[in-house]
């Protein structure tokens, strides 16, 4: 089993639409939980951290639920500049950060 | 300028050359990363170090070499580059441990052609 798995998509949206993405991760002991944001062609840059309460930075909701090792993003209200690759990121040992592969989201006018 | 700065932007060479990637950050951070990407396999983590006497292996180390040669400058060789090391390659720095903050400061990239 992958460290951390993500649907690839890609998420074909209209503009104004709700969209939610998953990741699990295989780790148990991971303690920190991350959203980046790649946008094509670009280096990857911190979106979000989640929290176990759950947490919210406008449009964009995160989510962990730690028995199922289950993480999500919601984003409302998609816009045009939304379309990117999105990066489920966890913890692992020796501090470093693993990488989802990432779930492309592409939203249409 | 870029806080963190990678060169070559892209390089194109031929297999068996040795290729040397270098990275230089002005943030400060003492931790300091490589990782390569690949289309449908993402990022994933070559070598790391958190300070200038330390070097460890990640994920992906085999066939690559690094060197610290100060707590700014980050570089990733190989030695006898080979097709399959094909990929964009990217520098990253922390500040402290990623579990707190999570928070990577990427380079903008090299992309390397290893024909």
């Amino acid at each position: 089993r992958k460290e951390v798995e993500q649907d690839p998509g890609p998420f074909n949206v209209p503009e104004g639409a709700t969209v939610a993405f998953n990741c699990t991760y295989s780790n148990s002991a991971s303690q920190s939980f991350f959203w980046y944001r790649q946008d094509c062609r670009k280096e990857p840059k911190l979106l979000m951290s989640v929290y176990s309460s759950g947490n919210e930075d406008g449009r964009f909701t995160a989510q962990l639920n730690r028995a199922s090792q289950y993480i999500s993003l919601l984003i409302r209200d998609s816009k045009l500049s939304d379309s990117a690759t999105y990066l489920c990121v966890v913890s692992s040992a020796g501090s470093t950060l693993t990488f989802g592969k990432g779930t492309m989201l592409l939203v249409s006018p | 300028d870029a806080d963190v700065t990678q060169t070559p932007r892209n390089r194109i060479t031929k297999t068996g050359k040795r290729i040397m990637l270098e990275c230089s950050q002005t943030k400060g951070h003492d931790r300091m990363y490589w990782y390569r990407q690949d289309p449908g396999l993402g990022l994933r983590l070559i070598y790391y170090s958190f300070d200038v006497k330390d070097i460890n292996k990640g994920e992906i180390s085999d066939g690559y070499s690094v060197s610290r040669q100060a707590q700014a400058k980050f570089s990733l060789s190989l030695e006898s580059a080979i097709p399959n090391q094909t990929a964009l390659y990217f520098c990253a720095t922390s500040s402290f441990g990623t579990g707190v903050t999570g928070e990577l400061f990427f380079g903008e990239g090299s992309r390397l052609t290893v024909l």
